[in-house]
């Protein structure tokens, strides 16, 4: 599985757009991206996954470039409640081992 | 229900004790995992079960002994664990077969090991 590589803590306000930005230089074909969020003392949630360029779902976009060796979650208006540990994995398809990284612990302040 | 369901979420047992952590899904998913997180630190895979054979193992000590009697439930049973094993324990379980490779995770077990 490729190793991935993330910011171990970022700071931001509320209302400002969140880029957290996750390193796959090992990235191989058939692999995919996802990202979780992650509460004290509770599991972790699925925020988004893809596979290529762009995706977008109610609650963040997920850009990945054309050589996938890296990926940006972006937090469109952040609030208090966004902060959080952010996971990025790299998985592949069809693939039982899902290998979490350091994660980027994200604090929005007021 | 789209809920992984952990019981209990608190456990303090000691060194000679034996204790069963529980897992419960309803959603069908076939494959389910173990993680154990200690604080400040990402999840640690542990086993994961596929149509309810072990299909990993992360070269785990013998003290966790995983279970899974059938494919809505998961068993981790533990027995003579040391202090350093005290830790939030997550299951977690996806579908299979489909392109939803997510897994959904419970809210854990806080154990602590006297």
């Amino acid at each position: 599985l490729a190793k991935t590589t993330q910011p171990i803590s970022m700071d931001s306000y509320e209302g400002q757009e969140v880029n957290i930005t996750c390193s796959h230089n090992n990235i191989a074909t058939n692999d995919y991206i996802t990202w979780y969020q992650q509460f004290p003392s509770q599991g972790p949630r699925f925020i988004i996954q893809g596979y290529k360029t762009k995706v977008t779902n109610e609650v963040a976009s997920l850009f990945i470039p054309a050589d996938r060796k890296s990926s940006t979650l972006s937090l469109p208006r952040v609030s208090l409640s966004d902060t959080a540990v952010y996971y990025c994995l790299v998985g592949t398809r069809g693939g039982f081992k899902t290998i979490f990284g350091a994660g980027t612990r994200l604090f929005v302040k007021a | 229900d789209t809920e992984v369901t952990q019981t209990p979420k608190h456990l303090v047992m000691g060194m000679t004790n034996k204790k069963s952590l529980k897992c419960e899904q309803h959603m069908g998913h076939r494959a389910m995992y173990w993680y154990k997180q200690k604080a400040k630190k990402p999840p640690e895979l542990m086993f994961v079960y596929s149509y309810e054979k072990l299909s990993i193992n992360e070269s785990v000590p013998s003290r966790f002994s995983p279970e899974c009697p059938n494919s809505s439930l998961l068993n981790l049973h533990l027995h003579a664990l040391q202090p350093e094993d005290s830790a939030l324990y997550l299951c977690a379980s996806r579908p299979l077969g489909g392109r939803d490779e997510k897994l959904f995770f419970g809210s854990g077990t806080q154990l602590s090991v006297l």
